[in-house]
């Protein structure tokens, strides 16, 4: 099946600071990738949908300017995690889409102190 | 919106043993996926199953599209079967929603 990283898979950071991470799809193109956030025993909720070229489309009661999609080429979409609060702690995940199925990263889980 | 159900929410079952996960879904689709999400928090693709039925191993998944569910088979279960097991319906632009989750732990 097809490949897809994260980076980083662990971060920590101080209230009021930003975070990035990235997603690539290793093995294949893809001009759609997607963004997931997941807390504990809870299960995925799709936060934007990241298309290569153009803006990202967010879902309902997703902060657009706390939560910054860059789809810059067809292997890499990142997610930037603005002036980053404790209530934004929690399990990050992005995933890419080749012609049928979607593939997932590792995850990046997000510590806000 | 669509609405995805899982069940059972949780399982316990002693290795060997068999067993049946169920996916209900309110909504046509045009995709399906099962997934399994180990201690480490990675998805795993187990099917892309949008109707029909598939094989792989000691796992098998059937869905039926026009009665909006879909079931996952596990057989002959080991210890390393025990984590998370998702499905997830999706849409035209491939977006995808998850069920709850079925919780398996399977015991020695």
């Amino acid at each position: 099946g097809a490949v897809v990283s994260q980076h980083p898979s662990r971060v920590i950071c101080k209230s009021g600071t930003s975070v990035k991470i990235e997603c690539r799809s290793l093995d294949f193109q893809a001009t759609t990738m997607f963004w997931y956030r997941q807390f504990p025993k809870q299960s995925l909720m799709l936060m934007a949908t990241s298309n290569e070229g153009s803006k990202a489309t967010y879902e309902q009661g997703v902060e657009k300017d706390k939560f910054l999609i860059n789809h810059a080429s067809l292997t890499l979409s990142t997610l930037t995690v603005t002036s980053a609060h404790p209530e934004d702690s929690s399990f990050y995940i992005c995933s890419a889409r080749d012609q049928y199925e979607q593939y997932f990263g590792p995850g990046t889980r997000l510590t806000v102190t | 919106g669509i609405q995805v159900e899982q069940s059972p929410p949780d399982l316990i079952l002693q290795e060997g043993a068999n067993s049946t996960l169920r996916c209900n879904f309110s909504d046509s689709v045009n995709n399906l996926q099962w997934f399994h999400q180990n201690p480490w928090g990675q998805l795993i693709n187990l099917f892309y199953i949008p109707s029909g039925t598939k094989q792989n191993g000691r796992l098998s998944a059937t869905t039926v599209a026009t009665e909006r569910y879909s079931l996952l088979y596990i057989s002959s279960s080991q210890t390393t079967d025990s984590g998370v097991y998702f499905c997830a319906v999706g849409f035209q632009g491939g977006k995808l929603i998850f069920g709850q989750g079925t919780e398996l732990s399977v015991k020695p």
